[in-house]
């Protein structure tokens, strides 16, 4: 299957401050999604962005499909934005990465 | 609410028992996925329907099976239950075969004793 790898595993911020977390995969993909699993366990579907770029307010992704990376960009954080973030890749089946878990301290 | 509906939010079993996990998709979703999500494991895709068909498995256990119902909803059965299957098991559903467009439910919680 394909591998997928996320960094940092672990990221603690303060509030306000910016990060970029990171995705690798080993093999070509139709599509890539990242999604944010908020403390409660719900899985949110952030972004579809198999290439290029997207934003959504505080969040933006980029997706560079040749290289086989996708960053997931988090600006002004807010604790609210605190949990795992996943990012999925689709082969014949949705393989998801281990992670970046985040904590926003006030 | 995601539109995705699982139920139920928690259970609670012995080993050796059977259980039922039902979904029911997204208005005008046909497809419906099961993932298991383990502490060791991380999350893990076990099947996929589409229309009331099975469209593709992962590493979904010979004691687990799936169907998918002509009102689209779908249930997931685990039976002869161990410790380890305790785990929490998510419902997504896209409105096609391709794995794209994901909307997950809220999950439920199995435990296993």
């Amino acid at each position: 299957g394909i591998q997928v790898e996320q960094s940092p595993p672990d990221l603690i911020l303060q509030e306000g401050a910016n990060s970029t977390l990171r995705c690798n995969f080993s093999d070509s993909v139709n599509n890539l999604q990242w999604f944010h699993q908020n403390p409660w366990g719900q899985l949110i579907n952030l972004f579809y962005i198999p290439s290029g770029t997207k934003q959504n307010g505080r969040l933006s992704a980029t997706t560079v499909a040749t290289e086989r990376y996708s960053l997931l960009y988090i600006s002004s954080s807010q604790t609210t934005d605190s949990g795992v973030y996943f990012c999925a890749v689709a082969g014949n089946q949705f393989y998801f990465g281990t992670g970046t878990s985040l904590t926003v301290i006030p | 609410d995601s539109g995705v509906t699982q139920t139920p939010k928690h259970l609670i079993t012995a080993t050796g028992q059977r259980v039922t996990l039902r979904c029911s998709p997204r208005s005008g979703d046909l497809s419906v996925y099961w993932y298991q999500q383990s502490l060791d494991q991380g999350l893990q895709f076990l099947i996929q329907y589409y229309n009331g068909e099975e469209r593709a498995k992962g590493n979904i256990l010979e004691r687990f099976s799936a169907q998918q119902f002509p009102d689209l909803h779908s249930e997931l059965n685990l039976s002869s239950l161990e410790l380890g299957d305790s785990a929490l098991y998510f419902c997504a559903s896209s409105p096609q075969q391709g794995h794209y467009g994901y909307t997950f439910g809220s999950g439920t919680r199995l435990t296993v004793v």
